[in-house]
């Protein structure tokens, strides 16, 4: 099973900063079954990116994604109050699905 | 609109059954893959099972493999999840979720969710 080890586990930032949030996978992650969620209290989790940088629809654009093979990361631009939620990163090998453990996103 | 409605959660003892639906509606069910997805009390998210659109093809993570069941009614637009052999440690939401991509069996993200149904088992 592939290992999902998301950092930081918790990030405090302030509204306009820019947050990197990390992914990495204990071994090689097809780009096409990376993805990044997002979830806020009593919500289910909202599709942020998928194919690991194509954003879901009705994502805003300061939501960009990147990386390949073990290393992946979900920048989110501009960060606004909104954001703050728990972030999940996700793949899909070897016919199952692996989800990190999340990132708490917190916004000062 | 494209929705997804949970239902059949509930409390039930340990060793016992439950069975959980999905009904589908404002996207041609048959065509994607779908998939159960648990969230514990206070925990993070699990994969649970998924099933291909045409149903031939299913898969379990390995804790619920041989407890659970994953189905699907493409007349009926609706997934099912039966579960049995019932631990304390199943209790948990349980989301259902459609796969990004159309016509493959599974692989890719999770663009729709239900609101989701809880499971508690306890004596």
């Amino acid at each position: 099973e592939i290992v999902l080890t998301q950092s930081p586990g918790t990030l405090s930032s302030s509204p306009g900063e820019r947050a990197t949030l990390s992914c990495r996978a204990s071994q090689s992650v097809s780009s096409s079954y990376l993805a990044w969620y997002q979830q806020k209290p009593g919500q289910a989790p909202r599709l942020l990116i998928y194919g690991a940088s194509s954003r879901a629809t009705g994502i805003p654009e300061r939501f960009s994604g990147s990386g390949s093979g073990t290393d992946f990361t979900l920048t989110i631009s501009r960060l606004e109050p909104e954001d703050s939620a728990v972030y999940y990163c996700q793949q899909y090998g070897n016919s199952t699905y692996t989800f990190g453990q999340g990132t708490k996103l917190e916004i000062k | 609109e494209v929705q997804l409605l949970e239902s059949g959660g509930g409390l039930v003892q340990p060793g016992g059954s439950l069975r959980v639906s999905c009904a589908a509606s404002g996207f041609t069910f048959s065509i994607y893959a779908m998939n159960w997805v648990r969230q514990a009390p206070g925990k993070g998210l699990e994969w649970v099972s998924g099933i291909s659109g045409s149903s031939g093809n299913t898969y379990y993570a390995d804790s619920v493999k041989g407890r659970f069941t994953i189905s699907r009614d493409n007349s009926k637009n609706t997934l099912y999840l039966q579960m049995n052999s019932l631990r304390v440690e199943d209790t948990a939401i349980y989301y259902c979720a459609k796969v990004v991509y159309v016509g493959v069996a599974l692989g890719g993200g999770f663009d729709i969710w239900g609101q989701g149904t809880m499971v508690t088992v306890s004596s």
